[in-house]
């Protein structure tokens, strides 16, 4: 079946520094790609998403993009910010299986002054 | 256009009482996802709805859980006689009915069971 697997955290990181999240996926179909951005005390937010290979999604200096030969969506930032501080989920939807979502089990970032 | 709507955002229950969680999904979503996260721990996935019907139900608790998406009103997640054990953060998510498209989450509620 469909299924998402995640760097394991957490990742300490000080500030300025580079980002790598390594996302590798498992799919019947050809599924889109999802990076989630959660905040403390807060629900999942859309972070960037990708539907097709090749594509790069990108959004607040963040980037990521769908390899369908190594069947990876890693996440990136060149110079992290202590606001960066936050769990990123890697998610990807798949009609095959009727739309449903599957996540990773969710990378917690500190990014350090 | 309001986001996912989530109530309460917080609920305390005494062990044994049942609890009730609201999730109104955008306007123009028919599908809806339910999904518990413990402290410290990722998501993980309960229950997959569309409008009257459950489509996956693989992550839900065999006994006392129970979730609904009526025709109209909000997608309800039931838990009964809750235990210590319930206690942690639950989403709601809700899609179009499109692909490729991006679930939006709600803000949560999270469940205290005393």
């Amino acid at each position: 079946g469909d299924s998402v697997t995640q760097m394991e955290g957490p990742v300490t990181l000080s500030e300025e520094a580079f980002l790598t999240i390594n996302c590798t996926y498992t799919a019947t179909g050809y599924p889109s790609l999802f990076w989630y951005v959660q905040y403390p005390g807060e629900g999942l937010q859309l972070l960037l998403k990708a539907t097709k290979a090749d594509d790069k999604g990108s959004n607040k200096g963040f980037e990521a993009t769908y390899r369908k030969e190594t069947t990876s969506f890693h996440l990136e930032k060149g110079s992290v910010q202590v606001s960066d501080s936050a769990v990123y989920f890697c998610a990807l939807s798949d009609r095959n299986t009727g739309n449903q979502f599957y996540f990773g089990t969710g990378t917690s970032l500190t990014v350090i002054p | 256009n309001a986001g996912v709507m989530q109530n309460p955002r917080h609920l305390v229950r005494r062990r044994g009482q049942e609890a009730r969680l609201r999730c109104s999904p955008m306007k123009g979503h028919s599908h809806v996802y339910w999904y518990r996260q413990l402290p410290e721990e990722g998501l993980k996935f309960m229950v997959y709805l569309q409008k009257e019907n459950i489509i996956d139900e693989s992550g839900m608790p065999k006994e006392r859980f129970s979730a609904e998406f009526p025709k109209e009103g909000p997608s309800i997640l039931r838990i009964q006689q809750v235990v210590r054990g319930d206690s942690a953060a639950y989403f709601c998510a809700s899609s179009p009915p499109s692909v490729n498209t991006e679930a939006f989450f709600g803000q949560g509620t999270r469940l205290t069971v005393v």
